[in-house]
């Protein structure tokens, strides 16, 4: 069994959609990150996020520590948006991180 | 500019030649690590430090060794590499554990015929 699950593991969406991916954990964490890998390979840090909820841009990132669910948001999506987003929460027992399998997005034009 | 950096970006080796990737800071970050990405397994915990002189083991540890002698340097090292080995290799580095933002180097193809 996944400890960390992310839906959908692909997504097509045109110019502008609301986009949403979700990430269920089974785990008690610490803080949770989300990830953005462009199709060149290289990782950022979009969010690292303990409670509630942040924003950068047209990013929004949401968690629900109870309910072991965080949930990323794209608003006025575009295709420079295009890349694998995973989410990667911390253990609150130890030091490790532990990884989704990532969500494939794919912006059209 | 701030930024990990990692050494080398492409490899081609063969089974059993020891072979060391470099990483290094420039941030002063505490917390460093080290993970691997495969296809259809996503990204995974190899090894990880806490602090100078402190490491420890992550979800997937077999076949390497790591060690931080300096704050700034965390390199991966495999003694006897084999084909399973074949993989991306990210470094990455944060002020700490959690609740800080992780930055990763560019990434380390490697290729174990």
């Amino acid at each position: 069994k996944n400890e960390v699950e992310q839906s959908p593991q692909n997504l097509t969406a045109q110019e502008g959609e609301f986009i949403t991916i979700n990430c269920s954990y089974s785990v008690g964490i610490s803080a949770l990150h989300w990830l953005q890998q462009h199709p060149g390979g290289g990782i950022v840090s979009l969010f690292m996020l303990s409670s509630g909820k942040k924003k950068h841009g047209r990013l929004i990132a949401t968690i629900n520590i109870q309910e072991k669910h965080s949930s990323l948001h794209i608003t006025a999506s575009h295709p420079r948006d295009s890349a694998v987003y995973i989410c990667a929460p911390w253990g609150v027992r130890d030091d490790k991180i532990i990884f989704g399998k990532g969500t494939r997005l794919h912006i059209l034009p | 500019e701030a930024q990990v950096t990692q050494n080398p970006r492409y490899l081609i080796t063969v089974t059993g030649k020891k072979l060391t990737v470099t990483c290094s800071q420039n941030m002063n970050h505490e917390y460093m690590s080290w993970y691997r990405q495969d296809p259809g397994l996503g990204l995974r915990q190899i090894y990880y430090s806490m602090n100078v002189e402190v490491t420890d083991k992550g979800d997937v540890p077999e076949g390497y060794k790591v060690s931080r002698k300096e704050k700034r340097n965390f390199p991966l090292i495999l003694e006897s590499p084999s084909p399973n080995q074949t993989s991306l290799y990210f470094c990455a580095s944060s002020p700490a554990r959690g609740l800080h933002e992780q930055y990763f180097g560019p990434g380390t193809r490697l290729t174990v015929t």
